[in-house]
């Protein structure tokens, strides 16, 4: 099984800040990482996918990139809708896991 | 927006037995891999189970491998998680979630509760 590690497990941030989350793989997943945002009390939804494509719709202050074993998660300008925790997930081979989840908080 | 909506999570005991379901009100979940997915604050979110679109092929977690079934009615256009021999490690609030769009877990529900406890 893949273990994916996220860094840090929590941050604080204001509103318009620059924030980086950092995923890590136990082994190579090429680009199989997926990102998800979770708001308070709501289901995750899917942000980026293959580490770096963009969902349509999602907007374009958040990037990813990486591969192998190491990728990152970028919120260029936090907004209000931005303090959620992320999750990080590679689909890269079975079991599908995820990442322990990074907390943004105000 | 598609909405994905389970139902079936309830209260049960140890050892007890289960069945989840998951629609898609106004839209469909034909021709699309569905996923079962569970988040506890223990363990956070975990990946339990996937169906392709025709149901032959199915896969699983070790930890609910021979004990969850999971299942599709393209007729009733409905996904199914069985869930048998439960245990307070399956306590969680149950997710499906569809790769529509050939996008990985695309979509998801609100989620359907499961408790197991004495």
């Amino acid at each position: 099984e893949i273990q994916m590690t996220q860094s840090p497990s929590s941050l604080y941030a204001s509103v318009g800040d620059r924030v980086t989350i950092i995923c890590r793989s136990s082994q190579s997943i090429s680009h199989y990482l997926n990102w998800f945002r979770q708001r308070p009390g709501k289901a995750p939804e899917l942000l980026i996918s293959a580490a770096t494509n963009l969902k349509r719709g999602v907007p374009s202050t958040f990037s990813g990139s990486g591969s192998g074993t190491y990728f990152t998660l970028t919120i260029s300008s936090l907004t209000p809708d931005d303090f959620a925790t992320y999750y990080c997930q590679q689909s890269s081979s079975l079991p599908l896991t995820f990442g322990g989840g990074t907390t943004v908080e105000i | 927006e598609v909405q994905l909506v389970e139902s079936g999570g309830a209260l049960v005991q140890p050892g007890g037995s289960l069945r989840l379901s998951c629609s898609a009100p106004g839209f469909t979940l034909r021709g699309f891999w569905v996923n079962w997915v569970r988040q506890s604050s223990r363990k956070g979110l975990v990946w339990v189970s996937r169906i392709n679109p025709d149901g032959a092929i199915t896969n699983y977690a070790d930890s609910v491998k021979g004990r969850f079934t999971i299942s599709r009615d393209n007729a009733k256009d409905t996904l199914y998680l069985q869930m048998r021999s439960l245990t307070v490690e399956d306590t969680g609030l149950y997710y499906c979630a569809a790769d529509y769009a050939d996008l990985p877990f695309e979509t998801w529900g609100r989620g359907t509760r499961v408790t197991v406890s004495s």
